[in-house]
């Protein structure tokens, strides 16, 4: 069935380090993917997007990598600075007859100063 | 432009009571989709609605109920409230339907529900 997942559920990096957040999908089907990060008391903040016919995109110190081959994805966050501190979510969607958007557990992000 | 609003931010009920939240999106979008996040479950797709018309729904049981005004508002309710309703319920608003093609997610702050 659909299932979106996270490798690692937390993850530390020192201040000015880049990270890397992994995420894998199981619906080959997918054909849309987003990146959400989510601060304390807030709601999911759109970060980044990817369609399944790109396989990278870059943001502001953010790059979205996607191998379908494997059905991986990967959040890089560059010189993570404090305030990245936060659970960052990947979501699945099917643009041809999908019912939702599928979003894995997450994965909390701790910048160590 | 404002961003999704949700009111209230928290909510307190007992069992068996019944509980409206209410989400206003993103100025011009026509999709409203509604979120249930429980540390256990994660983010739970609810149901979501266009143009006065509910497209899509979850897995959730009859309780639950929404719709949506001409305005493009959107309101939720819960019936008869159980124990594990006790979640932070978010509302979402996008330009498109979510399964007419790539359009993120704009997500409110969320409703705290706590009930007891």
């Amino acid at each position: 069935g659909e299932s979106v997942g996270l490798h690692l559920p937390t993850l530390s990096v020192q201040e000015g380090d880049n990270s890397i957040i992994n995420c894998a999908y199981s619906n080959s089907a997918s054909d849309y993917f987003i990146w959400y990060k989510q601060e304390s008391g807030k709601g999911p903040q759109f970060i980044i997007d990817i369609r399944s016919n790109m396989d990278k995109r870059q943001g502001q110190r953010v790059t979205v990598l996607l191998n379908k081959t494997v059905k991986h994805l990967s959040l890089q966050i560059a010189a993570t600075q404090p305030g990245d501190s936060a659970v960052y979510f990947c979501a699945e969607n099917m643009s041809q007859g999908a019912q939702k958007l599928v979003f894995g557990q997450g994965t909390r992000l701790t910048i160590n100063p | 432009k404002a961003g999704v609003t949700q009111t209230p931010r928290y909510l307190i009920k007992t069992r068996g009571q019944q509980v409206t939240l209410s989400c206003s999106p993103i100025s011009g979008h026509r999709s409203v989709s509604w979120y249930q996040q429980t540390p256990g479950q994660g983010l739970q797709f609810l149901f979501e609605y266009f143009s006065e018309t509910q497209r899509n729904k979850g897995n959730f049981p009859g309780r639950f109920s929404g719709r949506q005004f001409s305005n493009s508002r959107s309101e939720m309710n819960v019936s008869t409230l159980e124990l594990g309703d006790s979640a932070l319920y978010l509302c979402a608003s996008s330009s498109i339907p979510i399964d007419r093609g790539n359009s993120p997610l704009h997500f409110g702050n969320g409703t705290r529900l706590t009930v007891t």
